[in-house]
Order: structure tokens, then C-alpha cells, then sequence
């Protein structure tokens, strides 16, 4: 299986809202509503932000949303913020986890 | 509160194998499936494989299938990945990962991660 495709980088200003997208195929990601984001900032463990497509976990900032659209998956932070910079990584859990590429989100 | 404490660094020699330990606290051991993932320096995350602690069952990602084995000791609440016939491209930070949230249980508590590096 090939990792999920996600956009290199993507940056905003403070304030701003800013979506990353996860795209898969019909045996993933669009198969099934198992999609999880994970946030990872440098030289740490990821943290759980969204599961199941659109849940957040306790204590997550409702900042954090998550959707999905056919094989595509986006997360959407909105009133970045300077402690969001890390790296985002989405994945599909289906009986085994495929994560994406990785996106670095950058705050202007 | 849950704790996932992993074992130190390792510097192991291609075909060498490496046995890292991950031991959970702050809940019932037997509780919560164990993952494995690991990340390549600069590089994503990649799943390893999964252990029941209850009962001991494991599955492995195709891509390590023969080379790995994952294994549990409830006496003390530890949990073991061994990678086997080593090369250069296993240098990575091997985490543990375990919890549920939601009804598919995904991992939510992390250990702090285990740099392995592979190096003659």
C-alpha cells in the first residue's frame, strides 16, 4: 500500500484558517470513515487531534475540524496559531494504520 | 495518569537485531491493544504492527512480516518489538502507542520514542 498523499507544506497568518488535504482511494480512505490526524511537533511523540473523520479527542482544541469528500480527507485549523506549527499527518485505520506523506504547517 | 516508558537508544551493526521495551502504567495492562510505529529521520510515520496484551496475539505490516516480533510480559506491564537482520534503512525512533478513543479504539497515549540506529 502506498502512503496517503498529502501537500508538502502549507502556511498562514496568525487568525487565519488554513485546510490540509489526504488523499487516498476507495480502499482507504474513501472506503470507510476511519480517518485520524496526528500532530506532530519537532523532537515529539504525534498527538491524536481527530478520529473517525471529524472527532475530536478530550482536550483538543475545537479549532481542529476534520471532513472527508469521496477519497479525500482535509483537516482544517482555523485562529492559527503560533503553537500549531508541527508537522500533520493523516491516516487511514483499517484493521492496520497507512498515514500519509506528511504536511509542515508553517505559521507566518 | 497513563505512561508509556520506552528503553534508551540503541546502535546496532547491519544483521544485528534490536529488542526495545515499552512499559505502560496508569491503567489495567491487558486493557488496550499496543502499536508499534516507527519514523526515519526527516521522513513520516510508518505502522509496524499491533499486539493484543491480553492474550498475546500480534499483527505485523506486510513490510516487516519474518523480521519482526512483538511480544508482551504482564508481570510487568511491558511490551517488546524485536526487529531482526537490521540494515541501514531501519535507523529510525521506534514508538509504542496505545489508548482508545472512540468506538475503533485509536492509539492516544505515545511512549516517548526509541532512537535505533544502524550503522557498521
Amino acid at each position: 500500500q502506498s502512503a496517503l498523499t498529502q501537500p508538502a507544506s502549507v502556511s498562514g497568518s496568525p487568525g487565519q484558517s488554513i485546510t490540509i488535504s489526504c488523499t487516498g482511494t476507495s480502499s482507504d480512505v474513501g472506503g470507510y470513515n476511519y480517518v485520524s490526524w496526528y500532530q506532530q511537533h519537532p523532537g515529539k511523540a504525534p498527538k491524536l487531534m481527530i478520529y473517525d473523520v471529524s472527532n475530536r479527542p478530550s482536550g483538543v482544541s475545537n479549532r481542529f475540524s476534520g471532513s472527508k469528500s469521496g477519497n479525500t480527507a482535509s483537516l482544517t485549523i482555523s485562529g492559527l496559531q503560533a503553537e500549531d506549527e508541527a508537522d500533520y499527518y493523516c491516516s487511514s485505520y483499517t484493521g492496520s494504520f497507512l498515514f500519509g506523506t506528511g504536511t509542515k504547517v508553517t505559521v507566518l | 495518569q497513563v505512561q508509556l516508558v520506552q528503553s534508551g537508544a540503541e546502535v546496532k551493526k547491519p544483521g544485528a537485531s534490536v529488542k526495545v521495551s515499552c512499559k505502560a502504567s496508569g491503567y489495567p495492562f491487558t486493557r488496550y491493544f499496543m502499536h508499534w510505529v516507527r519514523q526515519a529521520p526527516g521522513q513520516g510515520l510508518e505502522w509496524m504492527g499491533i499486539i493484543n496484551p491480553s492474550g498475546g496475539s500480534t499483527s505485523y505490516a506486510q513490510k516487516f512480516q519474518g523480521r519482526v516480533t512483538m511480544t508482551r510480559d504482564t508481570s510487568t506491564s511491558t511490551v517488546y518489538m524485536e526487529l531482526s537482520s537490521l540494515r541501514s534503512d531501519d535507523t529510525a525512533v521506534y514508538y509504542c502507542t496505545s489508548g482508545c478513543s472512540g468506538g475503533r479504539c485509536y492509539p492516544d497515549y505515545w511512549g516517548q520514542g526509541t532512537l535505533v540506529t544502524v550503522s557498521s
